[in-house]
């Protein structure tokens, strides 16, 4: 079967880095994404990934790794408004998105 | 671009009552529509996906007469929530994938169904 795991919940602090980690099993791989939803929001796109390495957009940076089914999305100086859930989604070979369960983020000050 | 809205926001309805919610690409068109449900604290479930003049495809366990989708035009998809009960209500998200693209889904605002 298809699977995502990501942690359910992280915590950490205002100014501080975080790394939230996503390993998939998939059936094939059309690029892996990440987006952001707030309590009560819809998700909102963050970023793409199809190729191995890392692709950084201001104060995020994703990582991926396709060998071993791997990506991180990375959240540097953090504020209080990144409090959020963060959804890893692989595309499989029918161009399905496959979610994962998605990751709470709490910041504190 | 690639702004997506969604109406209503909010519905409140009797319990028997059928619900209409509409999605709309604003600004480009969407190949591929696709709606989903998500119940407090949990994840996002795809209820079904559908194609512009085609039937929707729709996931295992969605009752597809319960669930009806109209994809009239590539701006516009329709779900229909008919004979609504309390275990229906949930926030129902549409999201829409545009010609050409990298594949991503841009996703409309969401509507807020209660059902009483």
């Amino acid at each position: 079967g298809q699977n995502i795991d990501q942690p359910t919940e992280m915590t950490a602090t205002e100014g501080a880095i975080v790394q939230i980690n996503c390993t998939y099993q998939t059936s094939g791989f059309n690029g892996l994404f990440w987006y952001q939803q707030h309590a009560g929001e819809a998700p909102t796109f963050l970023s793409y990934n199809v190729l191995d390495g890392l692709e950084e957009k201001g104060r995020f940076s994703s990582f991926l790794s396709r060998s071993k089914g791997y990506s991180y999305l990375l959240l540097k100086e953090l504020q209080m408004k990144d409090s959020a859930s963060y959804l890893c989604a692989v595309l499989d070979s029918n161009y399905q998105l496959i979610w994962g369960a998605g990751t709470k983020l709490i910041i504190k000050p | 671009g690639a702004v997506v809205s969604q109406h209503p926001s909010r519905v409140i309805c009797k319990s028997g009552t059928s619900v209409k919610i509409e999605c709309r690409s604003l600004d480009f068109q969407a190949t591929t529509m696709f709606w989903y449900r998500q119940f407090p604290k949990q994840s996002l479930m795809l209820m079904a996906t559908s194609n512009e003049g085609s039937k929707a495809t729709y996931e295992q366990g969605v009752e597809k007469d319960k669930f009806l989708i109209n994809h009239a035009s590539l701006t516009l998809s329709t779900l229909t929530v008919t004979s609504a009960h309390p275990e229906d209500s949930s926030f129902y998200i549409c999201s829409a994938r545009r010609a050409g693209g990298i594949n991503e889904q841009f996703f409309g605002p969401g509507t807020r169904l209660t059902v009483l």
